[in-house]
């Protein structure tokens, strides 16, 4: 069984881009959720898909967008981005939810400059 | 609210010895989980070890136990004959109603041969 993927692996935007990564989950998963990882703040989630709907939402400002697809592969946006934005960009998934076992992607590096 | 606190930065631990980890949380929740995730520099997080919390008897996989006091509201973590490939970042977590993890601030493990 193929493992959780994140596209891109690396990135580098400028102040003001906007970016878009990318989560296909493992086969059969309907949950995806994505986490922030950063020194200073540790890994903050962002936000959880179940079968296309948004079902949780962190305390991120509304630069940061997600949707999935029937296909349960999600994206994440962030719009007008900031220095702060550098992060590594994790994404799980997971059959039902979080509190069952969730499989991590190896996340994308953001640099934004 | 709920919140998890990893008190111990860094710890450090002689192969094939034991070392605990440890990890407090607070929740007002009768029914939620427990994770102790493992991050080796390849940054993709592992799942080490579950705790469902109406569970009374510690879980355990392999070399590696938990401790789960639910009154104290502590979750530590064993890991017995410890190895090279155990040296990572370990972060406990919860999972509660809201199905998001809260991750605690992380402990760096080293391993001396």
């Amino acid at each position: 069984k193929a493992g959780v993927t994140q596209t891109p692996r690396y990135l580098i935007k400028t102040r003001g881009q906007q970016v878009t990564l990318s989560c296909s989950p493992i086969s059969g998963h309907r949950s995806v959720s994505w986490y922030q990882q950063t020194p200073g703040q540790g890994l903050q989630f962002l936000f959880e898909y179940f079968s296309e709907t948004q079902r949780n939402k962190g305390n991120f400002p509304g630069r940061f967008s997600g949707r999935q697809f029937s296909n349960s592969r999600s994206e994440m946006n962030v719009s007008t981005l900031e220095l702060g934005d550098s992060a590594l960009y994790l994404c799980a998934s997971s059959n039902q939810g979080s509190f069952q076992e969730a499989f991590f992607g190896q996340g994308t590096r953001l640099t934004v400059v | 609210a709920q919140t998890v606190t990893q008190s111990q930065p860094e710890m450090s631990v002689q192969e094939a010895e034991t070392v605990t980890l440890s990890c407090t949380y607070d929740t007002s929740e009768s029914d939620y989980y427990l994770f102790w995730y493992k991050q080796p520099p390849s940054r993709q997080m592992i799942l080490v070890i579950r705790q469902e919390a109406y569970k009374q008897q510690n879980a355990t996989e392999n070399r590696f136990s938990v401790n789960f006091q639910k009154a104290a509201k502590s979750f530590s973590l064993k890991i017995s004959d410890s190895q090279l490939g155990d040296a990572a970042m370990y972060f406990c977590s919860y999972s509660g109603n809201t199905g998001k993890l809260i991750f605690g601030q992380g402990t760096t493990l080293q391993v001396k041969p």
